[in-house]
């Protein structure tokens, strides 16, 4: 059964700096890792899609890395901003073509401005 | 909005009411999924349909009851539900068995 951990569940940083949230799974065998963000008490919102064959993912800010034999993936955020304050998520969907993505529970980051 | 809709935003209900949750989405996709998110918890899967039929009750009490009347519609009928019940329900949607999910910005359910 895959487990998602993800390390720290909360953070809280000085505006502007550069940091990395991290995700780990137990089974490789996945087809690809999502991330998300969620904002109180709303939906998710996806940020970046890496597939099993990719290495990462770039979008503006956000740069998310994906290595399966050791089972982990990171979400790089640069230039911190208060904006960026939200519960984080990753996902990892499994191989075989059946949808049952395992989430994590996420990481709650705080931007101080 | 993310291009899955889902209403209400907000409902409380009583443990003798009858209600429904509807999601909508016209990405084309179709996959569409019911989760519940609790506080402190993983979000946990509660039913999965893939070209409008069920391929997924992950051992959900029977006072959830899906419905999907076509791939852009789905429904979640509650009856006698109880206050643990009481969580955040996100509806999702992908373009098959292998893509990216959308999910909607989800019912906020109290139960009294």
């Amino acid at each position: 059964k895959q487990e998602v951990t993800q390390i720290p569940a909360a953070l809280s940083v000085p505006e502007g700096e550069n940091l990395v949230l991290n995700c780990s799974f137990t089974d490789s065998a996945i087809y690809n890792l999502q991330w998300f963000r969620q904002d109180p008490g709303k939906g998710l919102t996806s940020l970046l899609l890496i597939q099993s064959s990719q290495r990462e993912q770039t979008s503006g800010r956000l740069n998310a890395s994906l290595d399966k034999s050791s089972g982990r993936s990171t979400l790089y955020i640069a230039a911190s901003q208060p904006g960026d304050s939200a519960t984080y998520l990753c996902a990892a969907l499994p191989s075989g073509g059946y949808q049952k993505v395992t989430f994590g529970t996420g990481t709650k980051l705080q931007v101080i401005p | 909005e993310t291009g899955v809709t889902q209403t209400p935003r907000h409902l409380v209900m009583g443990m003798t009411n009858k209600k429904s949750l509807k999601c909508e989405q016209h990405l084309g996709h179709n996959a569409m999924y019911w989760y519940k998110q609790s506080a402190k918890k993983p979000l946990e899967l509660m039913f999965v349909y893939n070209f409008k039929e069920q391929t997924e009750n992950n051992s959900v009490p029977s006072r959830f009851s899906p419905e999907c009347p076509n791939s852009s519609h789905l429904f979640l009928h509650l009856h006698t539900l109880q206050p643990e019940d009481s969580a955040l329900y996100l509806c999702a949607s992908s373009p098959g068995t292998a893509g990216s999910y959308t999910f909607g910005s989800g019912t906020r359910l109290t139960v009294v």
